[in-house]
């Protein structure tokens, strides 16, 4: 049973860099999946921040690209997501989900709180 | 980019009703269409992919249809337990766009 675990601050200061990572058990981060970051600022919906793949080829929110870095680890089968610059904006609860190859986010995690102030 | 527009943005139905919540795609996206519910405090999850597939475990009172550029999430017997917000989301490709969410709750 695949399981996905985020880590990291929950608190970063305006303008500084947030930091992630998602550790995935139970299974491979080598196999044929996608693996996403999502997020949710209180009491609004869901927006998909990007996704890799092993092989390190990367999709990004055109809304986010220019400040999102998402990377992958397979010696720790781990993948992160680096938010730059960030804003009161940012603050939300961060996910992290798997994508089978053409399917929907069937497995994620239990979510982190990140806040952004000082 | 694709724009996924879900409607209505919330409803209330009693218990036993019918309930439907459509989603539309700005430009067609075969059946790339997933479900998700999200009860209050807790983390999405997938009901329905590729538009009308049951994902495994999931109570046969909801069922999905569509393709191209519309598509439905039904209900067929609203239980106090499908208390939460409904999300579509596009998956054909980048950017994999979410609905803005539907709202369910209990007359």
């Amino acid at each position: 049973q695949v399981q996905l675990q985020e880590s990291g601050p929950g608190l970063v200061k305006p303008s500084g860099t947030l930091s992630l990572t998602c550790a995935v058990s139970g299974g491979s981060i080598s196999s044929s999946n996608w693996w996403s970051w999502v997020r949710q600022p209180p009491g609004k919906g869901l927006e998909w921040i990007g996704e890799i793949y092993h092989s390190g080829t990367t999709n990004y929110n055109p809304s986010l690209k220019s400040r999102v870095t998402i990377s992958v680890d397979k010696s720790k089968n781990q993948f992160s997501l680096k938010l730059s610059s960030v804003t009161a904006a940012d603050t939300a609860v961060y996910y992290c989900a798997r994508e089978p190859v053409n399917n929907a986010f069937d497995i994620w995690g239990q979510g982190t709180m990140v806040t952004v102030s000082s | 980019d694709i724009q996924m527009t879900q409607s209505p943005s919330s409803l209330s139905a009693s218990v036993g009703d019918r309930v439907t919540i459509t989603c539309r795609a700005s430009q067609g996206i075969s059946n790339y269409l997933a479900w998700y519910q999200q009860k209050p405090g807790k983390v999405p999850k997938l009901l329905i992919y590729a538009a009308s597939t049951l994902q495994s475990g999931v109570p046969s009172r909801f069922s999905g249809s569509g393709s191209g550029t519309d598509f439905t999430l039904t209900i067929s017997s609203l239980q106090p337990e499908d208390i939460a917000t409904y999300y579509c989301q596009k998956y054909n490709s980048a950017p994999l766009t979410f609905g803005g969410g539907t709202k369910v709750e209990i007359k």
